[in-house]
């Protein structure tokens, strides 16, 4: 059971736009920032938004991130095949001194 | 460019150890916190263990909490995590991360 909540899997068709949401907690979400990660198996995570909604050198602008409480949620419009990732949300979380992560949600474009 | 290099990874039989180093270059090393994240087959990213740019703070997933124990040398800019009683639960990729940047990964097989 992971601290962040994430949905499992998501999905949409090229040139849609999918949303994918990230739950916390005050210690969590609700204090610190969270980062939304993209990750292909077998390679390097990569950071696609931190600061809730501020998005690295090279990461596309089809990708945005928006928190509301101890929630977050990460956009992405105009969806392309090369999407198709796993998705992790991240935060510190300050009742547990633990960087802790959702469970992840798989993306997959119709 | 930023690169972090984890090395050490491999076979090992339950109740062994290991110890993982990852070597960092194209940033300023000794002012940066440090993680370790892994991931086990089929599995979700699972963080591990963190330690301060000074090593002032460190801390441990309860998973691995008494058998770990993440050090680094900031005159060599490495980091590492060494891994006692190690359990075939603690089979995963083993990845370093600066949180804005990982590396890619080794990989840990704990079996007999």
């Amino acid at each position: 059971q992971s601290v962040l909540t994430q949905p499992p899997s998501a999905s949409g068709t090229a040139g849609q736009r999918v949303t994918i949401s990230c739950s916390g907690s005050s210690s969590n979400i609700g204090t610190n920032t969270l980062n939304w990660y993209q990750h292909f198996p077998g390679t390097a995570p990569k950071l696609l938004i931190n600061s809730n909604n501020q998005r690295p050198s090279g990461v596309p602008d089809r990708f945005s991130g928006s928190k509301s409480g101890t929630s977050v949620s990460l956009a992405i419009s105009g969806l392309q095949s090369e999407d198709e990732a796993d998705y992790y949300c991240a935060a510190w979380d300050d009742s547990l001194n633990a960087w802790v992560f959702g469970g992840g949600t798989k993306l997959t474009v119709l | 460019q930023v690169q972090l290099v984890e090395s050490g990874g491999g076979v090992v039989q339950p109740g062994g150890s290991l110890r993982l180093s990852c070597a960092a270059s194209g940033f300023s090393f000794s002012n940066y916190d440090m993680h370790w994240v892994r991931q086990a087959p089929g599995k979700g990213l699972e963080w591990v263990a963190y330690i301060q740019y000074d090593e002032s703070n460190k801390y441990y997933a309860d998973s691995v909490k008494g058998r770990f124990t993440i050090s680094r040398d900031n005159s060599k800019t490495s980091l590492y995590l060494q891994m006692n009683s190690l359990r075939v639960e603690d089979t995963a990729v083993y990845y370093c991360t600066k949180a804005d940047y990982w590396g890619q990964g080794t990989m840990v097989t704990v079996s007999s």
